[in-house]
């Protein structure tokens, strides 16, 4: 069955250092997404994207993230200088339709940041 | 704005027992309903849904109604395992937009 993917699983950062995390969505999806959960607290939508352009985010979203779609395949999100409350479990997620009743999003296992 | 309340965890079991986890939303208009589930190591899995009020979504014993008049969305089983241990998320999403909205979700542990 396909699934996402992500790497790293794990990342260990310093405070003002960028990170990429990368996703590989599922093969035929043209929808994609950022969520993030901080530990004890709820799973946090960041932002969705969407032919190459962000069609959705959050306040949480500010100007030290960014996403891409550097080629036909991979899906990442950048923190131009990490803070510690950066820290949290990064989830991607992709679907085939954007919105609608019928409109799934897969998500994948995550990649748990450490900023120090 | 919208939101999703769960029950509080954690959630500890014995084999066979009956399951319910509590969840009721906050939103306008008529959102769809989800449960994911993470078990250890992976990814949020969509368990079931539920699009449109009184609708039941189930899926390997679970099952869920939407239920409009209590704006809730609890989840039920009537047989756990010990391989549905797991963390469960209840989430909505307006029909417009693409952004999911979760709970807190409830850390379900099933004993032997």
């Amino acid at each position: 069955e396909p699934e996402v993917t992500q790497t790293p699983s794990h990342q260990v950062t310093q405070m003002g250092q960028e990170v990429i995390l990368r996703c590989v969505p599922i093969s035929n999806h043209l929808y994609f997404y950022w969520y993030r959960q901080i530990l004890g607290q709820k799973v946090e939508f960041l932002v969705s994207f969407y032919n190459n352009e962000i069609s959705e985010k959050s306040e949480i979203f500010d100007d030290q993230f960014s996403v891409e779609r550097p080629d036909g395949s991979n899906f990442t999100l950048k923190i131009r200088s990490t803070k510690l409350e950066d820290s949290a479990m990064y989830f991607c997620a992709s679907s085939d339709r954007g919105s609608g009743r019928q409109e799934t999003q897969y998500f994948g296992p995550g990649t748990r940041l450490l900023v120090l | 704005g919208d939101s999703v309340t769960q029950m509080e965890g954690p959630v500890t079991l014995s084999e066979e027992a009956f399951l319910t986890i509590n969840c009721t939303y906050t939103a306008t208009g008529y959102p769809s309903l989800f449960w994911y589930v993470q078990y250890p190591g992976e990814g949020l899995q969509l368990l079931l849904k539920a699009t449109k009020a009184d609708d039941k979504g189930s899926n390997k014993g679970f099952e869920a109604t939407y239920r409009k008049e209590t704006t809730s969305f609890h989840l039920e089983k009537g047989s756990v395992q010990v391989s549905d241990s797991a963390v469960y998320f209840c989430a909505l999403r307006k029909t417009s937009g693409s952004r999911l909205t979760f709970g807190e979700g409830t850390q379900l542990t099933v004993n032997p």
